[in-house]
């Protein structure tokens, strides 16, 4: 299956400071997705996005599918963003999602 | 509400005591998805569903089965479970398949196997 990297693996925040996440695919995808997953183990849809750019709120995300990456852009972060961070890409004529393996941030007051 | 509702959410068993983990989404939605989640190992599909009576495996399918006699409804059933299948559960649903839609989870069934 299709190989999905999200960097950086960990990243601890000060509230009010911006950040990048990053995935990487390893073949051409139709489908990519961000979710969060809370430090209560809710998993909550942030983006559907295959191609092209995305904002809600403090939140952007931007994927370059030609290039096989996706960026989610945290401005102003808040404790609230805390949790992990995963990215799902899905194949042309697949019915599946490939997840990542997270990224976990840490937003410090 | 539209959500994704799973049952139970905690759950401690026993090696070889049969059980099912059930899921029900109110969103009408055709595609639905059962995940398990291990630490390190991030999200990984057991089953999935594109409609009434259409299953087919994920990448982890061992110990597991599924079936969808009802559009709302796709249940996990674990025939004997094992100490590995000690996991974080998660179904989640969509409208038309993985392909095409945003994905819904439900709350996540965390399932403990002594």
């Amino acid at each position: 299956g299709i190989q999905v990297e999200q960097s950086p693996p960990d990243l601890i925040l000060q509230e009010g400071a911006n950040s990048t996440l990053r995935c990487n695919f390893s073949d051409s995808v139709n489908n990519l997705q961000w979710f969060h997953q809370n430090p209560w183990g809710q998993l909550i849809n942030l983006f559907y996005i295959p191609s092209g750019t995305k904002q809600n709120g403090r939140l952007s995300a931007t994927t370059v599918a030609t290039e096989r990456y996706s960026l989610l852009y945290i401005s102003s972060s808040q404790t609230t963003d805390s949790g992990v961070y995963f990215c799902a890409v899905g194949q042309t004529g697949a019915n599946n999602l490939f997840f990542g393996t997270g990224t976990r941030l840490t937003v410090i007051p | 509400e539209a959500q994704v509702t799973q049952n139970p959410r905690y759950l401690i068993t026993v090696t070889g005591k049969k059980l099912t983990v059930t899921c029900s989404q109110n969103m009408n939605h055709e595609y639905m998805s059962w995940y398990r989640q291990d630490p390190g190992l991030g999200l990984r599909q057991i089953y999935y569903s594109m409609n009434v009576e259409v299953t087919d495996k994920g990448d982890v399918p061992e110990g597991y089965k599924v079936s969808r006699k009802e559009k709302r409804n796709f249940p996990l059933i674990l025939e004997s479970p094992s100490p590995n299948q000690t996991s974080l559960y998660f179904c989640a649903s969509s409208y038309r398949g993985a392909r095409t839609g945003e994905l819904f989870f439900g709350e996540g069934s965390r399932l403990t196997v002594l």
